[in-house]
């Protein structure tokens, strides 16, 4: 039973390109969460989608970040316009759908490492 | 709004010797779970523990033990006997049980811990 699948494992971007980071939750999750971890700090949420629905995008910046988990393939984190700022280590997570055995922990991917160039 | 601080950014210990990472959270939920992540240098993300507020029944195993005390809000952790192979980035996190949707976990800022031998 494969876990939380992050690809690519790094990501070199230049200033202005786009970065597209992807993420297949665990066998049978439907819940998927992005975390973003600057150098030399936690984790911080970002956003937190179902199928084709974001059910809480709080903690992405409100410009050029965007992400979507549609009802086939992999949740999709894109940043356009990239950013030296944006260089950090993106986490995804993957949980049960509602009615599983309650608050099952968070799987966590091996995450994304953007550098931007 | 919740809170996670782990005051100590860094520690360094001999082997051998135990060492305890504090951990001390604020919350307004009455309940909620607490975590402990790893963060080795290869950068992924491992699962220790996860309690939950209803249980504060202190948690061996093996080398690791944690200490929760609801009274004052802290989960502290510990590793006996510390090894090298110990040495990584250790994250708190807490995550609320009584919201229906946002299941954002919030982080700690992490302690180093080094181990030398």
């Amino acid at each position: 039973n494969a876990g939380v699948m992050q690809n690519p494992r790094h990501l070199v971007r230049r200033r202005g390109q786009e970065a597209r980071l992807r993420c297949s939750p665990m066998k049978g999750h439907s819940h998927v969460y992005w975390y973003r971890q600057l150098p030399e700090e936690g984790l911080k949420f970002m956003v937190y989608l179902q199928k084709e629905n974001i059910i809480d995008e709080s903690g992405m910046p409100k410009e050029r970040f965007s992400a979507e988990f549609p009802k086939e393939g992999p949740s999709i984190l894109r940043i356009q316009q990239v950013v030296r700022g944006d260089s950090a280590a993106y986490f995804c997570a993957s949980s049960p759908p509602d009615g599983s055995p309650p608050n099952q922990p968070q799987h966590f991917g091996d995450g994304t490492r953007l550098s931007i160039l | 709004a919740q809170k996670v601080t782990q005051a100590q950014t860094e520690i360094s210990v001999v082997e051998k010797e135990d060492v305890t990472l504090d951990c001390v959270y604020e919350t307004r939920d009455t309940t909620y779970y607490l975590f402990w992540y790893k963060q080795p240098p290869s950068g992924e993300l491992v699962f220790l523990i996860r309690r939950n507020s209803f249980d504060e029944q202190n948690e061996i195993s093996g080398r690791y033990s944690w200490n929760f005390q609801k009274s004052t809000s802290s989960f502290n952790f510990t590793i006996t006997a510390s090894q090298v192979v110990d040495s990584a980035v250790y994250f708190c996190a807490l995550d609320q049980i009584s919201s229906g949707s946002a299941r954002q976990l919030t982080f700690g800022s992490g302690t180093q811990l080094t181990v030398l031998p």
